[in-house]
């Protein structure tokens, strides 16, 4: 399947600054990526479609201007958490899709800590 | 909305017994996969079924897809410590498209 990293792996930030992660399709051009939340014990809630060179589909309930994400070429993508907050805490998670069967292969996340 | 039940939620058994999750919905998607997360983490697939009524098998494991395409189980024979973790059914539903994620399961075996 294709490979997925993130950036960074981990961060600690002070309420009010802004994050930027990582996500790159290392053996693979994705055209789409996912960006998902998850908080401890519970399942991935889809945040955002990221497509390439156009502006990303949010679902509802997530603000757009608060997680920014660009998608600016084939292998990367940005999840930038603006004015950051403590109930912003939470485990990050980009996906691309590839395979037969239109799977979706993970990156390994980033931990989001806002003090 | 599309939904997709997955249970149990949680479930904590001795090394050696068998389990089953199950993952329903009244949904028709065009495949399910079946993921395993450990803590910090992303998830990792471990199979993806297509065709109504599919049965694979992965080791210990075997996974069914309904025969309506709309549940799938998971099941795993003599379950092992190192079979610990969260496992994630998600369906897809249109091509190309988002994935519907179950609630996931929280196995712990202990040993």
């Amino acid at each position: 399947g294709a490979v997925v990293s993130q950036h960074p792996s981990w961060v600690i930030c002070k309420s009010g600054t802004s994050v930027k992660i990582e996500c790159r399709s290392l053996d693979f051009q994705a055209t789409t990526m996912f960006w998902y939340r998850q908080f401890p014990k519970q399942s991935l809630m889809l945040m955002a479609t990221s497509n390439e060179g156009s502006k990303a589909t949010y679902e509802q309930g997530v603000e757009k201007d608060k997680f920014l994400i660009n998608h600016a070429s084939l292998t990367l993508s940005t999840l930038t958490v603006t004015s950051a907050h403590p109930e912003d805490s939470s485990f990050y998670i980009c996906s691309t899709v590839g395979g037969r069967d239109n799977e979706q292969f993970f990156g390994p996340g980033t931990r989001l800590t806002v003090l | 909305t599309q939904l997709l039940e997955q249970s149990p939620q949680f479930l904590s058994i001795q090394e050696g017994e068998n389990l089953t999750v199950y993952c329903n919905s009244s949904s028709v998607f065009s495949s399910l996969q079946w993921y395993r997360q450990e803590p910090g983490e992303g998830p990792v697939l471990l199979v993806t079924v297509v065709t109504g009524g599919e049965v694979k098998k992965l080791k210990r494991l075997t996974f069914q897809f309904g025969d309506a395409r709309k549940d799938s189980s998971l099941h795993i024979t003599a379950a092992q410590p190192g079979d610990t973790g969260l496992y994630l059914c998600a369906g897809l539903y249109n091509q190309g498209g988002k994935l519907i994620f179950g609630q996931g399961t929280e196995l712990s075996v202990k040993p």
